[in-house]
């Protein structure tokens, strides 16, 4: 069993305030890191998937970083609206079939 | 329009009665994989396929088993569910290996 950490568990913040959080994975045998916004009664929707070392991507008023070397992506949210809020996920694809998921960090943005 | 289904989305049943959750996708994905979702820990990968006719076991494959038989449908059967197994159950598919998933709407499962 691999070990995928998200920190902080959860997250308060104020509308407009802008925010990050870490997701740890093992450093070795990489071949996908993967974000995924969950909300609520529903199901994990794809945000992105980052394979390369110093990849940087940005979706709208998110985005992410990747150290492969080191073991670590950044989710960062710009100016969050409450509409944000939810449990985010990532998970960790050492060879491209399997996964493994951190526990999320829940964001609550507060209007 | 593009979706991942799972049949039945609320199931109570007892120990030990088979039971089936059928996943369909119609986006001609090749790759599908389950997982269950338990609180306080982050989905657990219980099998994936990468083609009809090839699955391998995920993280925490006893008590269950899959089939393809076709490339658009994933069930994931329990030969004798016990009460350890009630869950959250999501089926998910992808273009490939490593390739953006996407989810089906979850099933939640209570064994009595």
């Amino acid at each position: 069993i691999l070990n995928v950490e998200q920190s902080p568990q959860s997250l308060h913040v104020q509308e407009g305030d802008s925010t990050n959080f870490t997701c740890s994975f093992p450093s070795s045998n990489f071949y996908a890191l993967h974000w995924y916004r969950w909300e609520t009664a529903k199901s994990p929707e794809a945000l992105f998937v980052m394979t390369l070392n110093g990849d940087e991507k940005k979706k709208g008023r998110i985005s992410a970083t990747l150290n492969t070397k080191e073991g670590y992506s950044y989710l960062y949210i710009k100016g969050s609206q409450p509409e944000d809020s939810a449990t985010y996920l990532c998970a960790f694809n050492p060879t491209g079939n399997q996964f493994y998921f951190g526990t999320g960090t829940s964001l609550t943005v507060i209007p | 329009e593009a979706q991942v289904t799972q049949n039945p989305r609320y199931l109570i049943t007892v120990t030990g009665k088979k039971l089936t959750v059928t996943c369909s996708q119609n986006m001609n994905h090749e790759y599908m994989s389950w997982y269950r979702q338990d609180p306080g820990l982050g989905l657990r990968q219980i099998y994936y396929s990468m083609n009809v006719e090839v699955t391998d076991k995920g993280d925490v494959p006893e008590g269950y088993k899959v089939s393809r038989k076709e490339k658009r449908n994933f069930p994931l059967i329990l030969e004798s569910p016990s009460p350890n197994q009630t869950s959250l159950y999501f089926c998910a598919s992808s273009l490939g290996p490593g390739e953006t998933q996407y989810f089906g709407p979850g099933t939640r499962l209570l064994v009595l």
